[in-house]
């Protein structure tokens, strides 16, 4: 177990839509990941925020954005849904925002458009 | 092209057996090279985190080795187990917040 919890495990939705995918980061770490790993493909970095502010983006479509509560857990929200953003969304934090800290994974959110 | 290209794309072992993965990148500039690995539909976890100035690292019976001169790492798998298959992915980045992934070598260790 890292420590990170993501909710909901699974999501089954319709095209159109729009969904929220919640993270909470390890006790401690002020950072937060998100990233997408559609079927038999890499993970994809979308987004990371420290500490509350938006930090670095990736391949983030403009549908989707995060943010990260004073709470430190963070929410993805994804709209306007098509059938390839079915995917596993992983949330991942670490305790500092540069350098090589490790980074812990959750267990992902399995979201599926139909 | 990705930065970061690891082979064999699959690789399938009898219990037992030693295997080594390989990853080669072209991130530049480099800080760190990791090492994770992900059994299906779960989170990935990590084995190894190198930084440049080093160039072997161990976790139980996980190795890797990073060259950084030739910009290649392997990670060699020792006396492998049934609980070791699963995805394994190279991971290389400047820092935290830039980091390029590979996509992965699928391992199944048969008995």
């Amino acid at each position: 177990d890292s420590g990170v919890t993501q909710t909901p495990k699974h999501l089954i939705t319709a095209t159109g839509q729009r969904v929220t995918l919640r993270c909470s980061p390890r006790s401690g770490d002020l950072s937060v990941y998100w990233y997408q790993q559609s079927l038999d493909q890499g993970l994809q970095f979308l987004i990371q925020y420290y500490n509350g502010e938006e930090r670095a983006k990736g391949n983030i479509l403009e549908r989707f954005s995060a943010q990260q509560f004073p709470d430190l857990h963070s929410e993805l929200n994804l709209s306007s849904l098509e059938l390839g953003d079915s995917a596993l969304y992983f949330c991942a934090s670490s305790v500092s925002g540069m350098g090589s800290y490790e980074q812990y994974f959750g267990p992902g959110t399995r979201l599926t458009v139909t | 092209k990705n930065q970061v290209e690891q082979s064999p794309q699959s690789l399938i072992i009898l219990e037992g057996k030693n295997c080594t993965l390989q990853c080669n990148y072209t991130v530049s500039p480099f800080s760190n090279l990791r090492w994770y690995k992900q059994d299906t539909g779960r989170g990935p976890v990590s084995l190894t985190i190198m930084t440049f100035s080093e160039n072997t690292k161990s976790n139980g019976r996980y190795t890797a080795t990073l060259d950084a001169d030739t910009k290649q790492s392997s990670l060699h798998i020792t006396a492998s187990q049934l609980s070791d298959s699963a995805s394994y992915i190279c991971v290389v980045g400047p820092n935290n917040n830039d980091m390029r992934f590979g996509a992965g070598t699928r391992l199944t260790v048969k008995p």
